[in-house]
């Protein structure tokens, strides 16, 4: 089946730094990719929608400064979390569809990059 | 994209069938349910989906009612390695919405 592979599985990283967290469809082509955020206890929030060769469309309330996303080709999709700062330590999940499926396929989801900031 | 309630919690005896159900009653007719879990920090997995029709596949069934306004995911002998918290969630789009989900405990 599809397989969706998020790397890394976790980084903790100093604040002020920058950090680069990498999602690929392993075997088929995603013309877009969705970034989810979740803090402890809760559910999933969509932070943005990752597009190929174009520009990422984010949620309300998501800096598109802060988180940069991009999808420079059909199986890869990155987000960097730019001078993070220990709010932003969280568990960032991505996903995507696989472009030659129909429109009701599932999505799928990769494990997910824990972030913690210190 | 429909909104759904869920139960926030039930438990199940290992060996039973664990069945969750999902209110949506504002679905739209073009809009399909699925469902995905999650267990302890991973990222989510599908289980099923459907439009009107019941749903049946290695991993559980999918029983919509008629008026397609509720759901019940049904998991036919709950193992240990099925406590997880399970999504409902509806979309006619091209991305999903989480909701807060139902935390199923199965007990041995």
């Amino acid at each position: 089946g599809a397989v969706v592979s998020q790397h890394p599985s976790r980084v903790i990283c100093k604040s002020g730094t920058s950090v680069k967290i990498e999602c690929r469809s392993l075997d088929f082509q995603a013309t877009t990719m969705f970034w989810y955020r979740q803090f402890p206890k809760q559910s999933l929030m969509l932070m943005a929608t990752s597009n190929e060769g174009s520009k990422a469309t984010y949620e309300q309330g998501v800096e598109k400064d802060k988180f940069l996303i991009n999808h420079a080709s059909l199986t890869l999709s990155t987000l960097t979390v730019t001078s993070a700062h220990p709010e932003d330590s969280s568990f960032y999940i991505c996903s995507a569809r696989d472009g030659g499926s129909s429109y009701n396929s599932p999505l799928h989801f990769g494990n997910g990059t824990r972030l913690t900031v210190t | 994209d429909a909104k759904t309630t869920q139960p926030p919690s039930m438990d199940c005896a290992e060996g039973r069938a664990a069945n969750l159900p999902c209110n949506h009653s504002t679905i739209s007719g073009n809009e399909y349910v699925y469902w995905y879990r999650q267990i302890h920090s991973q990222g989510p997995q599908y289980i099923i989906h459907g439009l009107k029709n019941n749903e049946t596949n290695e991993m559980a069934s999918l029983i919509i009612t008629e008026d397609r306004k509720s759901s019940t995911l049904i998991l036919p002998h709950a193992t240990l390695r099925d406590t997880a918290v399970y999504y409902c969630m509806t979309t006619g789009a091209n991305n999903l919405f989480f909701g807060t989900g139902t935390r199923l405990t199965v007990i041995p």
